[in-house]
């Protein structure tokens, strides 16, 4: 079975711009959540959407928005992006409904806002 | 509010046990993960916690008391592959949202 693949890898952009990343869970799960890490915050919770549908939603300023397709597949999406917004972005897939199912986590987009 | 603690770093010897504490307090409290993230990697999964006790898994042991707000992490015969950051995360309610602590540096020496 094919694990959590995120695309881009690594991304250059400069202060305003937006961008893009992609995520395809596991085959067969229908939970994607996301997470921004940095070294001086950590690993922070962004949103979790199951079945196309937001579950769930951290603190972070509206700029930051993503959705999920019927595939399961879920992209993100930062709009005018800030210096402070380079981070390692990881996105993780679980299986059930139980927020006790363990999270397979992606490889990450490296983001660098310039 | 939700608040997660771990120790920054911690420095061990090649062969020995070492122990990394985790305290929580937060709301909805299911569970509680470990995860290992070598530099540059994604995190693994280590192990889950839901009931009070110790769950054992080779040379890695994880233990929970809920009443305390208390985990820990037990690392047996260190190897040098140990050297890696190991989270803890704690999940409440029926959603996927994970909740990190900062995470802890462990480095093995020979």
């Amino acid at each position: 079975k094919a694990g959590v693949t995120q695309t881009p890898r690594y991304l250059i952009k400069t202060r305003g711009q937006q961008v893009t990343l992609s995520c395809s869970p596991i085959s067969g799960h229908r939970s994607v959540s996301w997470y921004q890490q940095t070294p001086g915050q950590g690993l922070q919770f962004l949103f979790e959407y199951f079945s196309e549908t937001q579950r769930n939603k951290g603190n972070f300023p509206g700029r930051f928005s993503g959705r999920q397709f019927s595939n399961s597949r879920s992209e993100m999406n930062v709009s005018t992006l800030e210096l402070g917004d380079s981070a390692l972005y990881l996105c993780a897939s679980s299986a059930g409904t139980s927020g006790s199912n363990e999270q397979f986590f992606g490889p990450g987009t490296r983001l660098t806002v310039l | 509010g939700q608040n997660i603690d771990q120790p920054t770093e911690m420095t061990a010897t090649e062969g020995a046990i070492v122990q990394i504490n985790c305290t929580y307090q937060t709301s909805g409290f299911n569970g509680l993960f470990w995860y290992q993230q070598h530099a540059g990697e994604a995190p693994t999964f280590l192990s889950y916690n839901v009931l009070d006790g110790l769950e054992e898994k080779g040379r890695f042991s994880s233990f929970l008391s809920r009443s305390k707000g208390y985990s820990y992490l037990l690392l047996k015969e260190l190897q040098m592959k140990d050297s890696a950051s190991y989270l803890c995360a704690v999940t409440g309610g029926n959603t996927g949202k994970l909740i990190f602590g900062q995470g802890t540096t462990l480095q093995v020496k020979p």
